[in-house]
């Protein structure tokens, strides 16, 4: 059963900010918030996680909503190598991660 | 990050034939190793979860005796495609976990199965 909902797929200029939505109004209390990434053919990657806090890496800012219904997945500055499959998932931990349809972001020169 | 590696990249076999495929952590120690199958243009779905020295979860719908899983090390699990057919042809996906405070799953490259 589907705890994310994210758009099917969304295009981004390159070297634009890059924002992906997701709906998550069910998480529980004790659960994460994970952003992964699929480019073609490729294992997933990991970008980021939260729990109720923003968050930024090298690779993107987590930002989640007060009421922890949904969160957008920044990327900064997105390239060409930024197009991919981008997952929303959310779970008590690493351990139990369940990968949904998820987003393709196609980076547009 | 921590490293996890899969081999082979890309196994071609007859149907009828068994295929094994390794998966290692590289630079850390995998407390819980887990296996994706991954169609085309679909999600990855997770088959089978295993702990180091003991049998591996299989997720509802997986056949244990058909995906054989073996955990043996910390650094290491397998994953037994046994009398593969065509339908079994995916992208087998592996990852690991390590508890460092807060948890985080790396993920394998991947193998390519290809049943003829």
């Amino acid at each position: 059963d589907a705890k994310t909902t994210q758009p099917p797929s969304m295009d981004c200029a390159e070297g634009r900010a890059a924002n992906l939505p997701c709906n998550h109004s069910t998480i529980s209390g004790n659960e994460y918030v994970y952003w992964y990434r699929q480019i073609h053919s490729q294992g997933p990657q990991y970008i980021i996680h939260g729990l109720k806090n923003n968050e930024t890496n090298e690779m993107a800012s987590l930002i989640i909503t007060e009421d922890r219904k949904s969160s957008t997945l920044i990327l900064p500055h997105a390239t060409l190598r930024d197009t991919a499959v981008y997952y929303c998932i959310v779970g008590p931990g690493a351990n139990n991660l369940f990968f949904g349809t998820g987003t393709r972001l196609t980076v547009i020169p | 990050g921590a490293v996890v590696s899969q081999h082979p990249s890309r196994v071609i076999c007859k149907s009828g034939t068994s295929v094994k495929i390794e998966c290692r952590s590289l630079d850390f120690q995998a407390t819980t190793m887990f296996w994706y199958r991954q169609f085309p243009k679909q999600s990855l779905m997770l088959m089978a979860t295993s702990n180091e020295g003991s049998k591996a979860t299989y997720e509802q719908g997986v056949e244990k005796d058909k995906f054989l899983i073996n955990h043996a090390s910390l650094t290491l699990s397998t994953l037994t495609v046994t009398s593969a057919h065509p339908e079994d042809s995916s992208f087998y996906i592996c990852s690991a976990s390590s508890l460092r405070g807060w948890d985080e799953q790396f993920f394998g490259p991947g193998t390519r199965l290809t049943v003829l």
